[in-house]
């Protein structure tokens, strides 16, 4: 049981360049989220799932898009990616909307 | 507890000593608050919950104190140890919002030897 996986790890993208963060969870939770940290702040959600083929905006959603086919999977897509969106991403999930568990994260890094 | 900027509120305490970490929340119609823990370099860990109906809560060496009045939530956590080092945000959320989580600010805990 790995709980909430997340790749990569760190990536470096050039400005303009697009990516996929991936994050795959085997806790069969309906509820999937992704944040972004930046240094010394606290989290903000940028796109949320209540289940497959069922997305929605956070609170900073510009830039970023989202797509839930499956259960599992909760991949976060960058199109164009800016120095803005230096940060680190968290994905998380919950079985009922409440308490949630948070993967390892993926640093990414925009010059 | 709330920060301004890119500081983060920073509390010192002697190993063993107890901790207080406090934390202003913004919505009054926020139900449900969590305290999460965060190392560097890794995702936030959950430690103790609270809802909206409870003033009080223990768990093991930590209690979590809830103010609805002034909206405001501490952790208290008893006997800190070296490994209790880290970052601590409370989050609050509340039903309907699909429990999309608000973060504080966090503090910063250090624990001397």
């Amino acid at each position: 049981n790995a709980g909430v996986t997340q790749t990569p790890k760190f990536r470096i993208l050039k400005i303009g360049q697009s990516m996929t963060l991936q994050c795959t969870q085997d806790m069969n939770h309906n509820y999937m989220y992704w944040y972004r940290q930046d240094p010394g702040m606290g989290l903000k959600l940028i796109y949320y799932s209540v289940g497959a083929g069922i997305t929605d905006k956070g609170e900073v959603p510009n830039g970023y898009n989202v797509s839930r086919s499956t259960t599992e999977d909760f991949p976060l897509r960058l199109e164009l990616a800016a120095p803005s969106q230096t940060s680190v991403y968290f994905c998380a999930t919950s079985e009922g909307g409440e308490t949630q568990y948070f993967g390892p994260g993926t640093r990414l890094l925009v010059l | 507890g709330e920060s301004v900027g890119l500081h983060l509120p920073t509390l010192s305490v002697q190993e063993g000593d107890n901790s207080i970490i406090n934390c202003a929340y913004s919505n009054s119609a926020s139900d449900y608050f969590i305290w999460y823990k965060q190392e560097s370099g890794k995702g936030p860990q959950f430690i103790i919950d609270i809802r909206s109906n409870m003033d009080k809560r223990q768990g093991q060496r930590v209690t979590v104190l809830l103010n609805k009045t002034v909206k405001h939530l501490s952790l208290q956590i008893a006997a800190t140890q070296p490994g209790d080092s880290a970052v601590y945000f409370c989050a609050e959320t509340f039903l309907g919002s699909a429990r999309q989580l608000t973060f504080g600010s966090g503090t910063q805990l250090t624990v001397l030897p």
